[in-house]
């Protein structure tokens, strides 16, 4: 069965470059949720995008941003990073009527 | 006081032997999550419960709503079951956000 794709799956940056990580869905799938997890931390919840209207928010930072588009993948868009940033960015996609969240695998990045 | 908590911290265990993973939350939920993540950071989802008890293969999970209490069981563990084991609940009072417990560090040793 088809599940969640992100890229890239590792990523390195320079402080005060910009990043885009990318998350695909599982087909007929219509929210998703971006996490963040920092080193021996829990993840944290970012944001989450239904029917390409953002329809939660977390602790996101005013650096980032995110949108879903029409065939329901979606863009993390990470600007002036900072050491801070690094971590594992997951998305995971869902279906509005069952709740159930299926995770990707992880995009890690590494800001130097 | 976190809304969810997991107990052992951290667990080591000789390959055979039968593994319990507690998880405690304080919120209303519609469903609790048992996930697994491996070393390479990778998460997969293991049960998804509202109510009374799921197996798959040697993995086992129960949940009690009256005591807000879910427990993960693994029989026949094996140093291939080492991993971290996430309890999160979807909370009903946020908008079912899911929220992680701290995750439990187990170790098989062969």
């Amino acid at each position: 069965a088809a599940g969640v794709i992100q890229s890239p799956r590792h990523l390195i940056k320079e402080k005060r470059e910009t990043a885009t990580l990318k998350c695909y869905p599982i087909p007929r799938h219509d929210t998703v949720y971006w996490y963040q997890q920092g080193p021996g931390q829990d993840p944290q919840f970012l944001i989450s995008f239904y029917e390409k209207m953002q329809s939660d928010k977390g602790s996101i930072p005013d650096r980032f941003s995110a949108q879903q588009f029409s065939d329901y993948h979606s863009e993390l868009n990470m600007s002036s990073l900072e050491l801070g940033d690094s971590a594992l960015y997951f998305c995971a996609s869902s279906q509005l009527t069952s709740n159930t969240q299926y995770f990707g695998p992880g995009t890690r990045l590494t800001v130097l | 006081k976190n809304e969810v908590e997991q107990s052992p911290q951290n667990l080591t265990a000789q390959e055979g032997e039968f593994i319990t993973i507690n998880c405690s939350y304080s919120v209303g939920i519609s469903a609790l999550h048992w996930l697994q993540q491996h070393p390479g950071g990778g998460i997969v989802s293991l049960f998804m419960l509202s109510s009374g008890k799921k197996k798959h293969g040697r993995l086992i999970a129960t949940i009690n709503i009256q005591e807000k209490h879910s427990s993960l069981h693994i029989t026949a563990s094996h140093p291939r079951d080492s991993a971290v084991y996430i309890c999160a609940v979807y909370d009903r009072g946020s908008n079912y956000q899911l929220i992680w417990g701290a995750g439990t560090k187990l170790i098989i040793k062969p």
